[in-house]
């Protein structure tokens, strides 16, 4: 079965600075994968995906995703963050596209400090 | 922007009430799903339903759990008998064949 692994459960981080998220997923086969956010009381919204191709992948809000099979990892990078990037941040990846439910990580919790 | 939509946003019951939580996915889409979020915890997969039928399901999803698409655009997951440790969001998705577009959810409290 496949599974997520977010290490990072809360990061903190100046208003402005860069971002990286980990994300680090198991499964035998060419996974695809998913970085979603949650805003405080609200639903999940995808921000970028990696079916194949082109390794790293732009997603919305200024966010990308560099897909590295070598290391099973999927990390969501951003070159400037604001403080409404603030946030729960799920991966998640599932075994076909669309047919199957998504297995997400636990989540990491993003502050933005001023 | 169609989005996917879920009604009630909150509802509280009586432990071994029924409860049904309905969603209205996004039109021409063809894969309908719910996930669970217990209060601090992940998002967890329940069910997904194509073409009229289960197509997948964990091992949450037990006999008190059921799903139904009762019209061309409702999806209902329905609890028998609900359990304190029922309490959760609970999200629906749907999705065209990729990407799952998710509702807001409806926070269910048992009592």
């Amino acid at each position: 079965a496949q599974s997520v692994t977010q290490p990072d459960i809360h990061i903190t981080v100046s208003e402005g600075a860069s971002l990286e998220l980990r994300c680090n997923y198991s499964y035998g086969a060419t996974p695809y994968l998913f970085w979603y956010v949650q805003s405080p009381g609200q639903g999940l919204q995808l921000l970028l995906k990696y079916f194949s191709g082109d390794t790293l992948v732009q997603g919305i809000k200024g966010f990308e995703a560099e897909f590295k099979r070598s290391q099973s990892s999927f990390n969501l990078r951003k070159p400037s963050v604001h403080w409404s990037d603030a946030a729960e941040y799920f991966c998640a990846v599932s075994k076909e596209r669309g047919a199957d439910g998504l297995t997400f990580g636990k989540g990491t919790h993003l502050i933005i400090q001023p | 922007e169609p989005e996917v939509t879920q009604t009630p946003s909150h509802q509280v019951t009586q432990m071994g009430q029924e409860v049904i939580l309905r969603c209205v996915p996004i039109s021409n889409h063809l894969y309908f799903y719910w996930y669970r979020q217990i209060l601090g915890q992940k998002v967890e997969f329940l069910v997904s339903f194509y073409n009229n039928e289960i197509s997948e399901k964990s091992e949450i999803f037990d006999d008190q759990f059921s799903v139904e698409r009762p019209d061309g655009s409702n999806f209902t997951l329905k609890i028998r008998s609900t359990k304190l440790e029922d309490s959760a969001m609970y999200f629906c998705a749907s999705s065209p064949i990729r990407e799952q577009f998710f509702g807001p959810g409806t926070r269910l409290t048992v009592l």
